[in-house]
């Protein structure tokens, strides 16, 4: 079956490390993005590529970096300089172009920093 | 910069009794999704309206679009503790392309309750 692949599921790590959270999908969409959420603040874009090898900066992109090697693919990684990185993250993608076509979100990741 | 608020943030209702939901946004966009998330899972499209006056059903879920009034309501019959979960309704900001190529701008979501 097709869909978007998130792993790990639930992910643990200190303060100051760098940490990637990968993103697959075998839908064959063009678009990915990363989304976080928080309680009670709904979801908000991090970063979006619509092409391999290109991609945008969302509302709040500081402190995460993305790339777009592989049009399966769109790893994100939450670096030391984000402030708050404890929240649930999730990653979508979508057909370019389509004028009907909906996000399609992945299972998420979970991260906890302490 | 688009904003989208919903009301109410959390509802609690009874089993068998109708609802509503309302969705507003600050710019013309006449491209809105629906969205349902269980808690701890992800989020699973429920409908898309892509034109004024635009209306879809699902069972005991409806969705309508109001482009004038930047304004799209989930109405809810007959309420199923089944469909307790959180709801978020999400406005794709962008004037080409379509499929939210820009990323979609999500309302805070209403958590609602469904009490038998």
């Amino acid at each position: 079956d097709g869909g978007i692949t998130q792993s790990p599921k639930y992910l643990f790590r200190k303060e100051g490390q760098n940490v990637t959270l990968s993103c697959e999908q075998n839908l064959n969409h063009d678009a990915m993005y990363w989304y976080r959420q928080d309680p009670g603040q709904g979801l908000r874009l991090i970063y979006y590529s619509q092409i391999v090898n290109d991609f945008q900066k969302g509302d709040i992109a500081e402190g995460y970096s993305v790339s777009r090697e592989k049009k399966e693919s769109f790893p994100l990684t939450v670096t030391s300089a984000q402030k708050n990185p404890t929240a649930f993250y999730l990653c979508a993608s979508s057909i370019k172009g389509s004028y009907n076509s909906p996000l399609h979100f992945g299972n998420g990741t979970r991260l906890t920093v302490t | 910069e688009l904003k989208v608020e919903q009301n109410p943030l959390f509802l609690s209702m009874q089993e068998g009794k109708n609802y509503t939901i309302y969705c507003n946004y600050s710019t013309t966009s006449d491209r809105l999704y629906w969205y349902r998330q269980d808690p701890g899972k992800s989020l699973e499209s429920l409908f898309v309206l892509l034109s004024n006056g635009a209306v879809k059903q699902e069972g005991r879920l409806m969705a309508s679009l109001d482009t004038k009034a930047r304004l799209s309501t989930l109405h809810i019959t007959a309420a199923v503790h089944d469909l307790s979960a959180t709801y978020f309704c999400a406005v794709d900001p962008s004037s080409y392309s379509g499929g939210g190529a820009d990323g979609l701008t999500f309302g805070k979501g209403t958590h609602l309750i469904i009490q038998p």
